[in-house]
This record gives structure tokens, C-alpha cells and sequence, in this order.
């Protein structure tokens, strides 16, 4: 079965300093890879996400994520964070054909002053 | 697109009582999804609906919870006889377009049971 590992729980931050979460996958084959950011008490907004073709994908906000097929991992990064990048961020995989997206456990990005 | 809508925002119950949300996907979305998402965790996947056909249900999804969507359009998550271990958020999200279009969540309802 397909799983999705973020490694870290939480992840402090200092505001302008540059930010990396970690997103590793189990899969047969290359899934379809998606990042989520969640604020609290809010639903799920898509940052990016990767099908095919160029490794480096950039997306909303400032984001942007690398595909590493030898590492079967799908990490995201901003150069210089703001404040309002504190939340939840969440990855996700869908396996080709399938029918649902499989998400890691989350990383709670904190950002300091 | 006024986005996916859902309601109530939070739902208080006392064990044992039946609970029932709704939600309203994006107007032209035929896929419909509920999620699952406890304290400190992500999303877990509930059930699956290609306009009014259910074409998948986890196996966390035991028979006090159902799900409908009449019509292809809203859709309603029942719970039966709530125990404490059904407090959670509650995600509905929809997509349209090929199966791998990425979804649209609505912010949710979040349930308490006491």
C-alpha cells in the first residue's frame, strides 16, 4: 500500500530565513504529488503538485518543490518566509488510476519574529 | 466558484446521538470525497463518489456511517450512535475534470462528542 512519511512534526522557522519540509513516499511506481497548507480551522489549499516531466515545480506563494525519483522523495521549499507561512503543511500522493489521495502526517511550520 | 461549502462548521453531540453533515462541492465537480482528520494528524480517506455513485469506502468507514449524494450534487456524512472516538474534523472536498485534478476542500466541520 502507498504511504506518505513527513519526518518532522514541527519545524520553527525565523521570518526571511529560508524554509525546507521533507516529503518521502512509498510507492510501486511514481505517483502523482501534491503539498497542502492547512491554517487552523481552515480546509486544505493546494500549493503544487507534480505529475510528470520537469523535476522542479514551482507553485502559489512562493513555493516550490523537487521530485528525486532515487529518493522517492517530493520536498518543498521558500527561499525567504513570511509570517503568515506559519500553518500546517501537508503531503500527499495519488497512485496512477487511483482514487484517493493519501496523505503524511503533516509538518506545523512555526515562524519567529 | 464559490467553493466547496460545508455545514455545520462545528456539530457538539452527546454519545450515542446521530449526526448528519452536508456539503456543496464546486457546481461542476463530479467527484465528491470525505475525509477524516483527527488532532495532529493528516487526512484520512472516508469514501468516493463519481456523481451519485459511491465507488469507494475506506475501511475505517464501519456501518454507523454513511454517505449519500443524491442527484450527483450535495452530499450528506451520517454518523449513528456517536461514540467519543468519532470527534474529528470532518473534510469534504471535490474535483472535476480528469481523476487526478487536485482537490478542493471545504474548511470542514468538526465535530465533539461528550
Amino acid at each position: 500500500a502507498q504511504s506518505v512519511t513527513q519526518p518532522d512534526i514541527h519545524i520553527t522557522v525565523s521570518e526571511g530565513a529560508s524554509l525546507e519540509l521533507r516529503c518521502n513516499y512509498s510507492y510501486g511506481a511514481t505517483p502523482y504529488l501534491f503539498w497542502y497548507v492547512q491554517s487552523p480551522g481552515q480546509g486544505l489549499q493546494l500549493l503544487l503538485k507534480y505529475f510528470s516531466g520537469d523535476t522542479l515545480v514551482q507553485g502559489i506563494k512562493g513555493f516550490e518543490a523537487e521530485f528525486k525519483r532515487s529518493q522517492s522523495s517530493f520536498n518543498l521549499r521558500k527561499p525567504s518566509v513570511h509570517w503568515s507561512d506559519a500553518a500546517e503543511y501537508f503531503c500527499a500522493v495519488l497512485a496512477p488510476a487511483g482514487n484517493k489521495l493519501t496523505f503524511g502526517g503533516g509538518t506545523r511550520v512555526l515562524v519567529k519574529p | 466558484d464559490t467553493g466547496v461549502s460545508q455545514n455545520p462548521r462545528h456539530k457538539i453531540t452527546k454519545r450515542g446521538q446521530n449526526v448528519t453533515f452536508r456539503c456543496d462541492p464546486i457546481s461542476e465537480h463530479n467527484r465528491l470525497y470525505w475525509y477524516r482528520q483527527t488532532l495532529g494528524q493528516g487526512p484520512e480517506f472516508l469514501t468516493y463518489f463519481q456523481n451519485e455513485a459511491q465507488l469507494e469506502k475506506s475501511r475505517l468507514l464501519s456501518d454507523r456511517f454513511s454517505a449519500e449524494r443524491p442527484k450527483g450534487s450535495f452530499s450528506t456524512l451520517e454518523i449513528q450512535r456517536t461514540e467519543q472516538g468519532d470527534s474529528a474534523m470532518y473534510l469534504c472536498a471535490s474535483s472535476g475534470g480528469s481523476y487526478n485534478s487536485p482537490l478542493h476542500f471545504g474548511n470542514g466541520t468538526r465535530l465533539t462528542v461528550t
